[in-house]
């Protein structure tokens, strides 16, 4: 059974860092896309980063030099490290993998980052 | 960048049939995936490839994707359908997923 548990969210101040973390079960995140979506108070879904096959990855223009992608393959767990947090990164973040037509065919439950200011 | 739009919100009796449009620039050139949301849940995949139906997801729900705009359609609606649903396609031109800004559909 596939299974996605992010971890991590918390309460920071601007201008902070965290890193998430989310580990993946019932697959292989070595040879599958990995991506984090984020999800602000009351607002819409807004992808965040994908991770794919051979490392490459890919960033919102909103995070492209604060945050990063990884993914640890023996860990079988992926992350996104955040620098430079800002209020409007605050939101629930969702890790999400892509299955065959690379639509998110799994999602976690969720972690939240609240960002003061 | 690559912009889709969804209407704010739809409303439905029971019953009948909905449509929610999700609206961009040759659409119908991309593969379109739809999610649905409950409130205090994650996202759920009930469309992919424009009309595919993951394992799980009822025969109600259908897609459709030609030229600027892509449906989904859900028949016979029932109370339990009542959620956020988004659009989503990948972006070639900036390697970028976007989602639609979500539909909000209300079962009268």
């Amino acid at each position: 059974e596939v299974q996605l548990v992010e971890s991590g969210g918390g309460l920071v101040q601007s201008g902070g860092s965290l890193r998430l973390s989310c580990a993946a079960s019932g697959f292989t995140v070595s040879n599958t896309y990995m991506n984090w979506v984020r999800q602000a108070p009351g607002k819409g879904l807004e992808w965040v980063s994908l991770i794919y096959s051979g490392n490459g990855t890919y960033h919102a223009d909103s995070v492209r030099g604060r945050f990063t992608i990884s993914r640890h393959s023996s860990r079988n767990t992926v992350y996104l490290q955040m620098h430079d947090l800002r209020p409007e990164d605050t939101a629930t973040y969702y890790c999400a993998k892509s299955g065959y037509s690379r639509s998110f065919d799994f999602w976690g439950q969720g972690t939240l980052v609240t960002v003061s200011s | 960048s690559y912009e889709l739009t969804q209407p704010t919100s739809v409303s439905v009796a029971p019953g009948k049939t909905t449509t929610i449009a999700c609206g961009g620039n040759k659409i119908g050139t991309k593969s379109v995936h739809w999610y649905q949301q409950k409130p205090g849940q994650a996202p759920v995949l009930v469309i992919y490839y424009d009309s595919g139906r993951p394992s799980g997801i009822p025969e109600r729900f259908s897609g459709s994707n030609s030229g600027n705009t892509a449906t989904l359609t859900i028949s016979r609606v029932e109370a339990g359908d009542e959620a956020d649903y988004y659009c989503q396609v990948w972006d070639s031109s900036t390697y970028h997923w976007v989602f639609g800004g979500g539909t909000k559909l209300t079962v009268l």
